[in-house]
């Protein structure tokens, strides 16, 4: 059975701590993707990884930033975790071919208090 | 940037009743996948449609790809309260990055 996980289901964290959020995926795939989902907004793309070591900006990257030394696992990290960082954050994974399924993790509710 | 708009945002109907929803956008895509995700969960692909004009069913499900590959249409024929839940569509952007739209919730009354 193909897998995203995603490290903790739920994390408090206190306001100007670094957070690790982590990924992991089990199909060998080349794509990974971070997202963030708030209500009314939809999914919105954080960082997309293709390949290792290899990262792109995607729609909201400010204040966060990503790392991806191996293939199966790509990392979250927010440098100094703040309130309007309070998210659902969704990790994803797939092929490089357009039209491809996106498998997603189970997701991680973050609290910044 | 590319962007999908999906209509309604919110929709409750009663358990039975035929249903729509939309996901529009003013750029081409190459491809357009429906999510459906429940509550706690990461969305799950439900169909993925590549030909502009396209028709795929997935039992009580419909779904249309516009003919130019800019729209895509869900319907559902005869809701259960099964179908509850939050349908997402997404694209693919010319940088390989899959794109969504904000969602449809989809609530169905028994």
């Amino acid at each position: 059975d193909v897998k995203v996980t995603q490290s903790s289901r739920y994390l408090v964290k206190r306001t100007g701590e670094k957070v690790f959020l982590e990924c992991v995926q089990d199909m060998d795939h080349e794509n990974m993707f971070w997202y963030r989902q708030d209500p009314g907004l939809g999914l919105r793309l954080i960082y997309f990884s293709y390949d290792v070591k290899m990262k792109e900006k995607g729609d909201i990257p400010e204040g966060y930033s990503v790392s991806r030394e191996k293939k199966e696992r790509f990392s979250l990290i927010l440098e100094s975790a703040s309130t309007n960082q309070t998210s659902m954050y969704l990790c994803a994974s797939s092929f490089p071919r357009l039209g491809t399924e996106a498998f997603f993790g189970q997701g991680t509710r973050l609290t910044v208090v | 940037t590319q962007l999908l708009e999906q209509s309604p945002q919110f929709l409750s109907i009663q358990e039975g009743e035929n249903l729509t929803v939309y996901c529009n956008s003013s750029s081409v895509f190459s491809s357009l996948q429906w999510y459906r995700q429940e509550p706690g969960e990461g969305p799950v692909l439900l169909v993925t449609v590549v030909t502009g004009g396209e028709v795929k069913k997935l039992k009580r499900l419909t779904f249309q790809f516009g003919d130019a590959r800019k729209d895509s249409s869900l319907h559902i024929t005869a809701a259960q309260t099964g179908d509850t839940g939050l349908y997402l569509c997404a694209g693919d952007d010319r940088d390989d990055k899959i794109i969504f739209g904000k969602g449809t919730r989809l609530h169905i009354l028994p």
